[in-house]
C-alpha cells in the first residue's frame, strides 16, 4: 500500500462545476500536509498548506481529518485554467523527515 | 518565482555518455533534492541531501550519483546514460528552520539516451 493515496482521475468537468479531491496517508505520525500543483510538461508548485482547522484560499479549500488520515481539496467555479495535476504531499517524521508525494489527480476544466 | 536553477533543460546523449546534470539555489536551503517523473506519472525520489557533505538515497533506486560541496549546488552524475535513463529529472530544496516546509522546484532536466 502506498503511503500516499490519491484518485488519479482524470475529472473531467465543466466550467464553473465544483470538484472534489480527496488524499489518504498511512503514516499517523505524519506532521504537515499539502497540495501542489503541476502543469503539463512543467515543475509542481505549492498550491497551499492544508491545516487542521480547515482553510481557504478563494477558490479552494482544503480540509484534514486527522482521526481518519484524509486530506481533501476542494475547487469551486473551475476555470480552464485549473487544469492541471494535483499532488496532496504529506511531511512525516519517521526516523528522519521525509515529505512523500502522492502520484496525483489529473484535472480537465472543459469550456 | 523560485530561485532554483536547472541546467541543461533538455539533454539528448548517446549510450555509455557520462553526464552532470546541474541544479543550483540562491535561497540559502539547507535540505535537495532530486527526483525522477517519467510523462504523466508521479515523482520518485533518487537523492537528497540535509547539508554540506551529506547526501542520501532516496527511494527510487538510481544507478546515479550526487555530490553537495556548497550548500547552494547539487550536481547528479550518470556515469554511463543508457536508454533507460531517459526521464525527466527534478531538483528541489528546501527551508525547514521555520515550519513551511515547503519544496521549491527547479524547471527541470528532460533527458534522452539513445
Amino acid at each position: 500500500r502506498k503511503e500516499v493515496e490519491q484518485d488519479p482521475g482524470p475529472f473531467n468537468v465543466p466550467e464553473g462545476a465544483t470538484v472534489a479531491f480527496n488524499c489518504t496517508y498511512s503514516n499517523s505520525a505524519s506532521q504537515s500536509f499539502f497540495w501542489y500543483r503541476q502543469d503539463c510538461r512543467k515543475e509542481p508548485k505549492l498550491l497551499m498548506s492544508v491545516y487542521s482547522s480547515g482553510n481557504e484560499d478563494g477558490r479552494f479549500t482544503a480540509q484534514l481529518n486527522r482521526a481518519s488520515q484524509y486530506i481533501s481539496l476542494l475547487i469551486r467555479d473551475s476555470k480552464l485554467s485549473d487544469s492541471a495535476t494535483y499532488l496532496c504531499v504529506v511531511n512525516a517524521n519517521t526516523g528522519g523527515f521525509k515529505t512523500i508525494f502522492g502520484a496525483g489527480t489529473r484535472l480537465f476544466v472543459k469550456a | 518565482e523560485a530561485d532554483i536553477y536547472q541546467t541543461p533543460r533538455y539533454l539528448v546523449i548517446g549510450t555509455g555518455k557520462k553526464i552532470t546534470l546541474e541544479c543550483s539555489q540562491t535561497m540559502g536551503h539547507d535540505k535537495m533534492y532530486w527526483y525522477q517523473q517519467d510523462p504523466g506519472m508521479e515523482l520518485h525520489l533518487i537523492h537528497y541531501s540535509y547539508g554540506v557533505n551529506s547526501t542520501e538515497k532516496g527511494d527510487l533506486s538510481s544507478e546515479s550519483t550526487v555530490s553537495r560541496i556548497r550548500t547552494e549546488h547539487f550536481p547528479l552524475t550518470l556515469e554511463s546514460a543508457r536508454p533507460s535513463h531517459t526521464s525527466q529529472y527534478l531538483c528541489a530544496s528546501s527551508d525547514e528552520r521555520g515550519s513551511s516546509y515547503e519544496q521549491y522546484f527547479g524547471p527541470g532536466t528532460r533527458l534522452t539516451v539513445t
